[in-house]
């Protein structure tokens, strides 16, 4: 049983460009997350789906963020137009409504400069 | 709305000694699930212990131990004759629904 899979583990990119992140979940998880951690906090919720449906984003997920599941398996998390604020680690995690434990994943690194 | 609180932002210990992380958590929801998570410096959040709020009994695994206590809704965490190992960032967490809420977290090093 491989845990939850995040690619690439590392990013940094120029201010203005689009980054795309992706997200293997436990296989038979159906609820998947995604977190943002900055230096010396904790994760913060950004968004939630069960399956394919994405029933909660946070005020944090601006227009510029968009993550979608498509198939109630993988997803992807895109910012488009980075900017410097939005260098941080972002962590994918997944769950299953009959267990109540939630995994995280490595995280991906994003620097933006 | 969820809100947990570590106080502690640093411990330092030598090793062998034991280690109590404190977290206090505010929430209005009468069934939830209280954990501790590990991040090591790679970066991954490591799942530790679970506790549900209708289940108050202390429990020890391994070197970890647990202290949920409803009435003062806390839930310390102690890590026993610590090692070098377990130098990392601890979390609490709460889950109310289906998201978890993190506490700041609390840096853990241990000396050798």
């Amino acid at each position: 049983d491989t845990g939850v899979s995040q690619d690439p583990r590392h990013k940094i990119t120029k201010r203005g460009q689009n980054v795309t992140f992706r997200c293997d979940p436990i296989s038979e998880h159906n609820r998947l997350y995604w977190y943002r951690q900055t230096l010396g906090q904790g994760p913060e919720f950004l968004t939630y789906f069960q399956n394919e449906a994405q029933l909660e984003k946070s005020r944090l997920l601006s227009d510029r963020f968009s993550a979608e599941r498509p198939k109630g398996s993988f997803s992807t998390l895109e910012i488009q137009r980075t900017e410097q604020g939005d260098s941080a680690m972002y962590l994918c995690a997944s769950g299953r409504a009959l267990d109540n434990t939630i995994y995280f994943g490595e995280g991906s690194w994003l620097t933006v400069v | 709305a969820q809100k947990v609180t570590q106080a502690q932002t640093e411990i330092s210990v030598v090793e062998k000694e034991d280690v109590t992380l404190d977290c206090v958590y505010e929430t209005r929801d009468t069934t939830y699930y209280l954990f501790w998570y590990k991040q090591p410096p790679s970066g991954e959040l490591v799942f530790l212990i679970r506790r549900n709020s209708f289940d108050e009994q202390n429990e020890i695994s391994g070197r970890y131990s647990w202290n949920f206590q409803k009435s003062t809704s806390s839930f310390n965490f102690t890590i026993t004759a610590s090692q070098v190992v377990d130098s990392a960032v601890y979390f609490c967490a709460l889950r109310g629904d289906y998201k978890l809420s993190f506490g700041a977290g609390t840096t853990v090093t241990v000396r050798a």
